[in-house]
């Protein structure tokens, strides 16, 4: 009964490094999303799927990619990381989409440092 | 662009004191809304929702109605309890399934 699954918890990256933020959930949810949290900034959408080979920016998408090539994972990649990258990211993921409401089911999250 | 906008926190409260957190949006279309929790160190969870103008969501107590007139989701609670402290999340979901957060309103309920 995993959910939705982050990895790793805690990383600490300096300036110019790349990496990819793990995602895996195992509900067969069609829509899965990536949400970073800032301090006063509340959660801003970053990058979002409706299904296996769809992606579609969100809010503030410059310096990440994603893609989704299968149902369950749904990684994010930081390119060459920056210190305004420093955040706590989360996934989130639904069964449906607009039509049917279903509510987001989040991760535990993701706390990135970046020197 | 569609944005979601919470009153400022901290929201500070006796127990059993009523509380409302006001949440207006601005979106294109008819959004679905929902209010959201976060405790200390743990993922959001899902409150409450509401689809339609005049829609109640509920759940633990709390409740908020869907105000297409005035572009609102505000949340209440009659009695607050000390275990309701956390961070209070509205949301905005449109029909291309951009979900849009507002900045959150941090509660703290005093025993």
């Amino acid at each position: 009964n995993a959910g939705v699954t982050q990895t790793p918890k805690f990383q600490v990256l300096k300036t110019g490094q790349s990496m990819t933020l793990q995602c895996a959930q195992d509900m067969n949810h069609e829509y899965m999303s990536w949400y970073r949290q800032d301090p006063g900034m509340g959660l801003r959408l970053i990058h979002y799927s409706v299904g296996a080979g769809i992606t579609d920016q969100g809010e503030v998408p410059n310096g990440y990619n994603v893609s989704r090539s299968t149902t369950e994972d749904f990684p994010l990649r930081l390119l060459s990381a920056a210190p305004s990258q420093t955040s706590v990211y989360f996934c989130a993921s639904s069964p449906g989409t607009f039509a049917t409401n279903e509510k987001l089911f989040f991760g535990s999250g993701t706390q990135l440092s970046v020197l | 662009g569609d944005s979601v906008t919470q009153m400022e926190g901290p929201v500070t409260l006796s127990e059993e004191a009523f509380l409302t957190i006001n949440c207006t949006y601005t979106a294109t279309g008819y959004p679905s809304l929902f209010w959201y929790v976060q405790y200390p160190g743990e993922g959001l969870q899902l409150l409450l929702k509401a689809t339609k103008a005049d829609d109640k969501g509920s759940n633990k107590g709390f409740e908020a109605t869907y105000r297409k007139e005035t572009t609102s989701f505000h949340l209440e609670k009659g009695s607050v309890q000390v275990s309701d402290s956390a961070v209070y999340f509205c949301a905005l979901r449109r029909r291309d399934d951009k979900i849009i957060f507002g900045k959150g309103t941090r509660l703290h309920i005093l025993p």
